[in-house]
C-alpha cells in the first residue's frame, strides 16, 4: 500500500507569514494530490488539489506544488491569517485494482499567531 | 444545500454491544468512505463502496460491518469484535474515480 509522511507535525507562525508543509508518498502509479483543512471537531474540507499532470497550482493565498520525480508535494500558504490556524493533511490517491482510495497523512497542526 | 449528515453527533456504546453510526448524501456521489480518527493521527480507512450493494475493506475493517442498500446511505455499525471503539467516525463521498471527496462532521464515539 502506498506510504504517506507529512512534515513537520507542528507548525507555528506569525500572521502574515508563510507556512509550507511537505508531503512524501510511495507509490509512483499516485496520479491524485489533495490537501485538507480540518478545524476542530469538523470533518475535513478540500482546500486544494492537484493532478499529475501539472506542476503548480494556486488559489489566491494557496498553492500546491508537485514534483513526481522525488514524489512529493507541498502546500504553500501565503500571508497567514489566524483563521488559517487547523490541521491540515495531504492524502495522494493511488489505484488499488479498480478502485482509487486516498491514504491521509498524519496532519499538521498550522497554529497562526496574531 | 448538498452536502452529508452524519448522525448521532455523540455516540456511547456499552460493553458487548453493537451500534450504527448512520451517514446520508444528497451530492448523488456513487461513492462512499467511512473512516476512522484517533487523536493526533490521520485518517484511516475502515470500508468504502463504489456502487450501491458492493463494498470493500478498507485498512482496519476487523470489528466493523458496513451496507450498502441505497444510494444515498451507507451505514456502519460497530459491532462488540471491535475492541477499542472509541474514535471519531467520519463519512464521506465522492463520484466516481480520482475526485475530491465531501466529508460530514463525524460521530464521536466512546465506552460507556
Amino acid at each position: 500500500g502506498e506510504n504517506v509522511e507529512q512534515h513537520p507535525s507542528t507548525l507555528s507562525v506569525q500572521e502574515g507569514d508563510s507556512a509550507v508543509i511537505k508531503c512524501t508518498y510511495s507509490d509512483s502509479a499516485s496520479n491524485y494530490f489533495p490537501w485538507y483543512k480540518q478545524e476542530l471537531g469538523k470533518g475535513p474540507q478540500l482546500i486544494i488539489d492537484i493532478r499529475s499532470n501539472v506542476g503548480e497550482k494556486k488559489d489566491q493565498r494557496i498553492a500546491v506544488t508537485l514534483n513526481k520525480t522525488a514524489k512529493h508535494f507541498s502546500l504553500h500558504i501565503t500571508e497567514t491569517q489566524p483563521e488559517d490556524s487547523a490541521v491540515y493533511f495531504c492524502a495522494p490517491s493511488g489505484r488499488g485494482g479498480s478502485n482509487y482510495k486516498l491514504t491521509f497523512g498524519k496532519g499538521t497542526l498550522l497554529t497562526v499567531n496574531p | 444545500d448538498g452536502g452529508i449528515t452524519q448522525s448521532p453527533k455523540y455516540l456511547f456504546r456499552k460493553e458487548g454491544q453493537n451500534v450504527t453510526l448512520s451517514c446520508e448524501q444528497n451530492l448523488n456521489h456513487d461513492a462512499m468512505y467511512w473512516y476512522r480518527q484517533d487523536p493526533g493521527q490521520g485518517l484511516r480507512l475502515i470500508y468504502y463502496s463504489q456502487i450501491v450493494n458492493d463494498f470493500q475493506k478498507g485498512d482496519i475493517a476487523e470489528g466493523y460491518s458496513v451496507s450498502r442498500e441505497k444510494k444515498e446511505s451507507f451505514p456502519l455499525t460497530v459491532t462488540s469484535a471491535q475492541k477499542n471503539p472509541t474514535a471519531f467516525y467520519l463519512c464521506a463521498s465522492s463520484p466516481p474515480g480520482p475526485q475530491p471527496q465531501h466529508f460530514g462532521d463525524g460521530t464521536r464515539l466512546s465506552i460507556l
